[in-house]
């Protein structure tokens, strides 16, 4: 089955700086890979996802490439903000499948 | 509140005891979606449906653990003779089929606030 690996578990940035997170995943038949914030007790919450026909995608300061030779994908975060500190997961899926989410990765950014 | 729904937000209850779940999906969707997750770590799968079938379930759902979709609308999620190790969050979530969304693969899956178990 499929398996997610995602690093850094934690990542301090200051205010302004670019934050990256990189996942890795198994199985090539996956073809859907989205990027979810969870709040403290809170919900996941879907920031952006890619499909695997697109390289690239961008929403304003948040992007995610994608990379199905080496099967790895990563979210970049420009100009971070205190209200961007949360967990990240990223996820893996194929056909409309379950989502097979990595451990998390905990940003915080200081002002 | 168009969103997913889950009751009850929280549920504590005694080693031994059954507990059932509820969840409501947006409306329109025809998938939905249970999911595990424990403190410092990502939700894990549990078990799907599309509309009232269920398509797959994790190997993590052991038999004390059913879960129904009677009508294709909410569905509940019933633990049997519960244990300390099942106290987690239980998420749901929905999604609309790619077939139902013009033929363009659409897997883009919806949470709820989750309902937060605690086994004493």
């Amino acid at each position: 089955g499929e398996n997610v690996e995602q690093h850094p578990s934690t990542l301090s940035v200051q205010e302004g700086d670019s934050a990256v997170i990189k996942c890795t995943y198994s199985d090539s038949a996956s073809n859907y890979f989205p990027w979810y914030k969870q709040e403290l007790g809170k919900r996941p919450q879907l920031i952006i996802d890619i499909r695997s026909n697109v390289g690239e995608k961008k929403d304003q300061r948040i992007a995610v490439t994608l990379n199905k030779t080496a099967k790895h994908f990563s979210l970049h975060i420009t100009e971070t903000q205190p209200e961007d500190s949360a967990v990240y997961f990223c996820a893996a899926s194929s056909e409309g499948t379950a989502l097979i989410f990595g451990k998390g990765t905990t940003l915080s950014v200081s002002s | 509140d168009t969103g997913v729904s889950q009751d009850p937000r929280h549920k504590i209850t005694k080693r031994g005891q059954n507990v059932t779940f509820r969840c409501d999906p947006i409306s329109e969707h025809n998938r939905l979606y249970w999911y595990r997750q424990t403190l410092g770590q990502g939700p894990e799968f549990l078990t799907y449906f599309q509309n009232e079938a269920q398509l797959e379930k994790s190997r993590l759902l052991s038999d004390r653990f059913s879960a129904e979709r009677p009508k294709g609308s909410f569905s509940t999620l019933e633990i049997q003779r519960t244990e300390q190790g099942d106290s987690a969050m239980y998420l749901c979530a929905s999604s609309l089929d790619w077939g139902l969304a013009g033929g363009n693969f659409y897997n883009e899956q919806f949470f709820g606030p989750g309902t937060r178990l605690t086994v004493l």
